[in-house]
């Protein structure tokens, strides 16, 4: 299962655009990428899923380049309540029978 | 529709105990798995399965166990419990692990052992 790296932690302000780079060198030809997002006292929700390119949904956006070396979680304009701790995994296929979860980064969006 | 239902939220027990942390979900879904969650970390796998009558180790097995006799039900039971187990424990199930599924998680089951 291939490894990935977060930052720890970001700090943003609300109505601003966050990105959070994911890295996972390794990854296998199999391999999609998932991202989750987990509040305090809560299991973690699914945000998005990707393969290649970019993908966008209602929440966010999901940048992948050619290599698939890393991917870039953006979410447009964020408020108080997406403070969270979002997760990227890398595994064949989304994972949640299978799934390593790193420690994630810890969103911290201030007013 | 409940989704994925643990039970009990909180519990305390005491060293040597054991017990048994119950998940059931309700969407048919093949594939259920368990975490722990330790404080300021990310989640660790325990066991999972494909289906029913089917289980395998995660990362963390050692000291649990797990059955899966329905779809429906996929029981972790601690055998005897120890402080290195108190954690939050999640289960997670999806109907399949391909592309365009997710996972859906439970609330949580907060453990301590003393």
């Amino acid at each position: 299962l291939a490894k990935t790296t977060q930052p720890i932690s970001m700090d943003s302000y609300e109505g601003q655009e966050v990105n959070i780079t994911c890295s996972h060198n390794n990854i296998a030809t199999n391999d999609y990428i998932t991202w989750y997002q987990q509040f305090p006292s809560q299991g973690p929700r699914f945000i998005i899923q990707g393969y290649k390119t970019k993908v966008t949904n209602e929440v966010a956006s999901l940048f992948i380049p050619a290599d698939r070396k890393s991917s870039t979680l953006s979410l447009p304009r964020v408020s108080l309540s997406d403070t969270a701790v979002y997760y990227c995994l890398v595994a064949e296929g989304t994972g949640g029978f299978k799934t390593i979860f790193g420690a994630g980064t810890r969103l911290f969006v201030k007013a | 529709n409940a989704g994925v239902t643990q039970t009990p939220k909180f519990q305390v027990l005491k060293t040597g105990q054991s017990m048994t942390l119950q998940c059931a979900q309700d969407m048919n879904h093949e594939y259920m798995s368990w975490y722990r969650q330790d404080p300021g970390m990310g989640l660790r796998l325990i066991h999972y399965s494909v289906g029913a009558g089917i289980t395998d180790q995660g990362e963390v097995p050692n000291g649990y166990n797990v059955s899966r006799s329905t779809t429906e039900d996929f029981p972790l039971r601690l055998l005897s419990a120890a402080p290195s187990q108190t954690s939050v424990y999640f289960c997670a199930s999806s109907y399949s692990w391909g592309q365009g599924t997710e996972a859906f998680f439970g609330q949580g089951t907060r453990l301590t052992v003393v």
